[in-house]
C-alpha cells in the first residue's frame, strides 16, 4: 500500500518566518510534487520534481523553494512566510508514466501564517 | 478562462438519486482525463480514469465528450457514503506532464 506522509497536519507559523514542510513516500516513486489547495481555486502546483536533486517550477512558485536530496525525501521551504501563504498543502508522488499513472497524496498540511 | 471548470454545487440528492457532474477543459489537446473523490478534510484519491470509450465502475460512469471539450461523472442509486467533493484532472503540456485540477463539485447525500 502507498504511503506518503507529511511531516504535520496543522501548522501555525507567524509572518517572517522560514518554514519547512517535510513529505516522504515509501513507494519508490520517481516523481513527487508539491500543491496548495484554496477554496474555490482547487490544487495550485506550486514545485515537481522527476528525480534526486532535480526541481521544476509549477503554475505558483513565487515564495517557495523546495529540495529533492533523497529519492523518498521532498521538502517545501517558505523563505519567509506570508499571510497569503496560509492554506492546505498536499504533498503527491507517482510513478514515471505521469500522464497515465495515479498520483498519491499525503494527509496535508494546514498551515497559518498569523 | 479556467483550464479547467467545474460547477462547485454543491448538489443535494437523497438516497438512491442518480446525479451527474459535467467538467470543462480549455486545451483540446489534451489526452487524458481521472475523477477524484477528496472527503472532507482528507487527501484527494483517484477515482476513475476517463477513456475516450468512456469507463464503468459499479454505480460510477465517467465519460468524455471531445468535440465539446467535456468529461462527466454519473452516480447512480447515491449512497450517503458518496458524499464528498469531486475532482476533475486534466492531463495537459507539451509533454503530458501537467495535471490541472479542477476545483471540484461538493455532493451531499442525503437520507
Amino acid at each position: 500500500d502507498v504511503k506518503v506522509t507529511q511531516s504535520s497536519r496543522y501548522l501555525v507559523k507567524r509572518t517572517g518566518e522560514k518554514v519547512f514542510l517535510e513529505c516522504v513516500q515509501d513507494m519508490d516513486h520517481e516523481n513527487m510534487f508539491w500543491y496548495r489547495q484554496d477554496p474555490g481555486l482547487g490544487l495550485r502546483l506550486i514545485y515537481f520534481s522527476y528525480d534526486v536533486k532535480m526541481k521544476e517550477k509549477g503554475d505558483i512558485p513565487e515564495g517557495y523553494s523546495v529540495s529533492r536530496e533523497k529519492k523518498e525525501r521532498f521538502s517545501l521551504i517558505l523563505e519567509s512566510a506570508s499571510t497569503n501563504q496560509t492554506s492546505m498543502y498536499l504533498c503527491a508522488s507517482s510513478t514515471r508514466r505521469l500522464s497515465t499513472e495515479t498520483q498519491y497524496f499525503g494527509p496535508g498540511t494546514r498551515l497559518l501564517v498569523l | 478562462r479556467k483550464e479547467v471548470e467545474q460547477d462547485p454545487g454543491p448538489f443535494n440528492v437523497p438516497e438512491g438519486a442518480t446525479v451527474a457532474f459535467n467538467c470543462t477543459y480549455s486545451n483540446s489537446a489534451s489526452q487524458s482525463f481521472f475523477w477524484y473523490r477528496q472527503d472532507c478534510r482528507k487527501e484527494p484519491k483517484l477515482l476513475m480514469s476517463v477513456y475516450s470509450s468512456g469507463n464503468e465502475d459499479g454505480r460510477f460512469t465517467a465519460q468524455l465528450n471531445r468535440a465539446s471539450q467535456y468529461i462527466s461523472l454519473l452516480i447512480r442509486d447515491s449512497k450517503l457514503s458518496d458524499s464528498a467533493t469531486y475532482l476533475c484532472v486534466v492531463i495537459m503540456g507539451e509533454y503530458g506532464n501537467k495535471l490541472v485540477f479542477g476545483a471540484g463539485t461538493i455532493l451531499r447525500v442525503k437520507s
